[in-house]
């Protein structure tokens, strides 16, 4: 159990719909990363969020957004959903907001299945 | 931009055998490496890192990689195989800037009896 806790652990919706998925960082952690895993794009990073702030971003559609709220949960917004957007979607924290030498402990993720 | 290329989507060994799954990168600066380890129907797990100093970095599990400049490879090694060794491994790479990672496509390890 690596202390980051992702909800739920299966969604799935129609085409054109809209979720929301919700990841709890391991306690002190100040940083969460999204990321998407899918079988023809492989893991891809999303976004970052440090202590609130957007702190980097990646391969993330217009119809994505996330937030970091104050007690440092994250919420990764999918909209006007499509099939290929079925794919395991994972969160990450870590303690620091970027250096390179920090380790990235990942959550269990969620599975969003596109009908 | 970096990269990362896995060579083999499936590795099959025998219980006992040494286990070798390859890493090859591409990066513009320094990189630093890292492998990790996904059981089914669970998250990633940090095997091991490397960021600078000694080149043979150990990691849980009995599993080590080396860093290779000049062949631009961080390859996975665990000289035993264990059944509980088969899952996915994946091999990521950032730059010193940024704590985002580049996966590679990820190598299954297959081990039979």
């Amino acid at each position: 159990d690596s202390g980051v806790t992702q909800t739920p652990k299966h969604l799935i919706t129609a085409t054109g719909q809209r979720v929301t998925l919700r990841c709890s960082p391991r306690s002190g952690d100040l940083s969460v990363y999204w990321y998407q895993q899918s079988l023809d794009q492989g893991l891809q990073f999303l976004i970052q969020y440090y202590n609130g702030e957007e702190r980097a971003k990646g391969n993330i559609l217009e119809r994505f957004s996330a937030q970091q709220f104050p007690d440092l949960h994250s919420e990764l917004n999918l909209s006007s959903l499509e099939l290929g957007d079925s794919a395991l979607y994972f969160c990450a924290s870590s303690v620091d907001e970027g250096s390179s030498t920090d380790t990235q402990y990942f959550g269990p993720g969620t599975r969003l299945t596109v009908l | 931009a970096q990269s990362v290329t896995q060579l083999g989507s499936h590795v099959s060994v025998s219980e006992g055998a040494l286990v070798l799954l390859r890493c090859n990168y591409s990066s513009s600066v320094p990189p630093y490496l890292f492998w990790y380890v996904q059981y089914p129907n669970q998250g990633l797990q940090l095997l091991l890192k490397y960021t600078t100093g000694a080149t043979l970095v150990k990691g849980i599990n009995g599993f080590e990689a080396e860093f290779k400049k000049s062949e631009t490879s961080f390859h996975l090694t665990k000289p035993s195989a264990h059944m509980s060794d088969a899952a996915e491994y994946f091999c990521a790479v950032s730059d010193k800037g940024y704590s985002t990672l580049t996966f590679g496509k990820g190598t299954m390890l297959l081990v039979s009896p």
